[in-house]
């Protein structure tokens, strides 16, 4: 299956400075979400943003959305210690595509420095 | 918020030997359950899906006779390696979805495979 890719695909910033991760994707989706992985754990579902919507807002995170160009950002402000980890975006495939399952992408590994 | 558990958390085997791993929904019914595989650094690549009742479905080169699937109730769906190889050494994690899985999926914690 195709998969999205992210960049970067490693990221390094220092507690209380944003965190920028990008997103892009190939088929027409339904909609397209965010997890986040800490080492060796399962998927934590961050939020969910729909193909008819730019742009959504959960407490510290800020997704946007943009279909013409296929990609999506994740934005996290004002970033913790406690948010080092791995994030995907997975996109939720259309209706015509016969396809059911979430398509990950590459990840983002961020680290944020106390 | 909907919980679902995977058993065990993380499993040693001799190769040749057989590993199944459960994965349950433990709040709600899911009609759907997905079975992925996460290699180290790497993205999660879906190996099946599962429907209750009904035969999974695999994706391109995910050899079913190797990853037994049986989804025997709306709860529960397991996942047999057969013959374990070091190769199939890996972090195998499923997810569980109340309708058609184009939405939010719940995803269990996990469980790491070392295969000697």
């Amino acid at each position: 299956s195709q998969q999205g890719e992210e960049d970067p695909q490693a990221l390094s910033i220092q507690e209380g400075e944003n965190a920028t991760m990008n997103c892009s994707y190939k088929t027409s989706i339904n909609n397209l979400q965010w997890y986040r992985q800490n080492s060796g754990r399962g998927l934590v579902h961050l939020i969910l943003i729909r193909s008819n919507e730019r742009e959504k807002h959960s407490g510290r995170l800020r997704v946007t959305l943009d279909t013409s160009k296929k990609s999506s950002s994740l934005l996290i402000t004002a970033s913790r210690a406690a948010d080092t980890a791995s994030y995907f975006c997975a996109t939720g495939p259309g209706l015509d595509t016969g396809r059911r399952a979430l398509t990950f992408g590459s990840g983002t590994r961020l680290q944020v420095q106390p | 918020g909907a919980v679902v558990s995977q058993h065990p958390s993380w499993v040693i085997c001799k190769s040749g030997t057989s590993v199944k791993i459960e994965c349950r929904s433990l709040d709600f019914q899911a009609t759907t359950m997905f079975w992925y595989r996460q290699f180290p650094k790497q993205s999660l690549m879906l190996m099946a899906t599962s429907n209750e009742g009904s035969k999974a479905t695999y994706e391109q080169g995910v050899e079913k006779d190797k990853f037994l699937i049986n989804h025997a109730s709306l709860t529960l769906s397991t996942l047999t390696v057969t013959s374990a190889h070091p190769e199939d050494s890996s972090f195998y994690i499923c997810s569980a979805s109340l309708t058609s899985g184009r939405e939010t999926q719940y995803f269990g914690p996990g469980t790491r495979l070392l295969v000697l």
